[in-house]
């Protein structure tokens, strides 16, 4: 079993509908990322929790919202979808004290905005 | 301003040889450096990373290089496989979070 998922994988949606993408992790990690990947730009933070009572904003958090519901489930919404919130978004994990710093990905959701 | 930068976008290498990937970055502060290797229609996995304080981190046909005095670390791969093609992303890290190259598309012609 994977031990990052994220739901759903692939998402078609209309402009100024709410979409919610969900994150699950079995790895025990206390912290948890949302990222954004376009084409041509790399991956970018758009939220991170350090631990359930902890939300912070990233590098392009405007138009997103986050909820952790638990250490182990981290939300991310779309109030109001616009075409370029069309992307490839990756939900991550981190750890204190981790050997080599890394963080780890899930598969990513697909999002289209029409 | 792009904090880590990776100025090449692809690289083709033939099989057996020598793959070396290239990444710059402007933030001294920086304690982590990181290599994903990212395959199509999945996530980015971790390869290898080198602290801050090493100048080299050495697994299996990986190994990376870090130069402090010139902002820059390079990713050795020998010998390339065709396995190996992929979108190679180069990260930083500051404070628990990481700063992400655009990536490069390496691939391995067998």
């Amino acid at each position: 079993d994977a031990d990052v998922t994220q739901t759903p994988r692939n998402r078609i949606t209309k402009t100024g509908k709410r979409i919610m993408l969900e994150c699950s992790q079995t790895k025990g990690h206390d912290r948890m990322y949302w990222y954004r990947q376009d084409p041509g730009l790399g991956l970018r933070l758009i939220y991170y929790s350090f631990d359930v009572k902890d939300i912070n904003k990233g590098e392009i958090s405007d138009g997103y919202s986050v909820s952790r519901q638990a250490q182990a489930k981290f939300s991310l919404s779309l109030e109001s979808a616009i075409p370029n919130q069309t992307a490839l978004y990756f939900c991550a994990t981190g750890g204190l004290g981790l050997e080599f710093g890394e963080q780890f990905f899930g598969p990513g959701t697909r999002l289209t905005v029409l | 301003d792009q904090q880590v930068k990776q100025n090449s976008p692809s690289l083709s290498v033939q099989e057996g040889r020598i793959s070396i990937l290239n990444c710059d970055y402007t933030n001294s502060m920086f304690d982590y450096f990181l290599w994903y290797k990212k395959y199509p229609a999945e996530g980015p996995t971790f390869l290898i990373s080198i602290s801050s304080i090493k100048d080299k981190n050495e697994d299996g046909r990986f190994t990376v290089f870090l130069n402090k005095s010139a902002k820059h670390l390079s990713l050795h791969i020998v010998p390339s496989q065709p396995g190996d093609s992929a979108v190679y992303f180069c990260a930083a890290r500051r404070s628990e979070k990481l700063v992400f190259g655009k990536g490069m598309k390496l691939t391995v012609n067998p």
